[in-house]
């Protein structure tokens, strides 16, 4: 069975840059077909996508968040990491690693199979 | 902010049936295909239907997907106390090249 799990400070400051892993097991990360992704969750609110990266290292990012964002993966540890530079208060959530299936083949399939329990990162001086 | 819409909250008794809509675009629901999620209070959202009417293995079939043109709709029939939950609808945009999400409609078991 797939597990995925996040690990990071659960305490960043604001202007300074977040980082959490995404540790896959019971799987490949290189399995081709999946894309893995990063969402998160402001408290009492919904979900937000961040992007998305391949074991090649092809991304996609939400654009509201590009200019900030950094997905990389590490297929010899099959992890894969997310950077989030310049952080406020609004970047206070629960962040999501999962699988992202994901398929351009005339109609794009585009969905999110498994996912980790979900990490709560508070920015806050 | 979501660009997909959902009315943020539904109510009903046990047994009734519960429809939630999802409102979008072109670029998204009218061109792609819609899944939706279910998250149970505390926990992380989970797969309930993929491409737009379609049951991943071991979700009930009390719960149905469809879609029209730029809008989707998930109902729940034979409503039960454990479907409490937050539901959202998802999918992909073309023009944001992007993964959006809906708005998140609670479900209340009165």
């Amino acid at each position: 069975q797939l597990q995925l799990q996040e690990s990071g400070p659960g305490l960043v400051k604001p202007s300074e840059t977040l980082s959490l892993t995404c540790t896959v097991s019971g799987g490949s990360i290189s399995s081709s077909s999946y894309y893995w992704g990063w969402i998160r969750q402001p408290p009492g609110k919904g979900l937000e996508w961040i992007g998305s990266i391949y074991y090649s290292g092809s991304t996609y990012y939400n654009p509201s968040l590009k200019s900030r964002v950094t997905i990389s993966v590490d297929t010899s540890k099959n992890q894969f990491s997310l950077k989030l530079s310049s952080v406020t208060a609004a970047d206070t959530a629960v962040y999501y690693c999962a699988r992202h299936v994901f398929t351009m083949i005339v109609v794009v399939t585009s969905f999110f199979d498994y996912w980790g329990q979900g990490t709560l990162v508070t920015v806050s001086s | 902010q979501s660009v997909l819409t959902q009315p943020p909250s539904a109510s009903g008794t046990p047994g009734q049936r519960v429809t939630i809509s999802c409102s979008g675009s072109s670029s998204n629901i009218g061109s792609n295909y819609v899944y939706w999620y279910q998250q149970l209070p505390g926990t992380a959202p989970k797969l309930l239907i993929y491409r737009n009417n379609q049951r991943p293995s071991g979700v009930p079939d009390r719960f149905s997907g469809s879609k029209s043109g730029t809008s989707a709709s998930l109902a729940i029939s034979g409503l039960r106390s454990e479907d409490e939950a937050d539901y959202y609808c998802a999918a992909w945009d073309d023009s944001l090249s992007g993964q959006v999400f809906g708005t998140g409609t609670k479900v209340t078991v009165l």
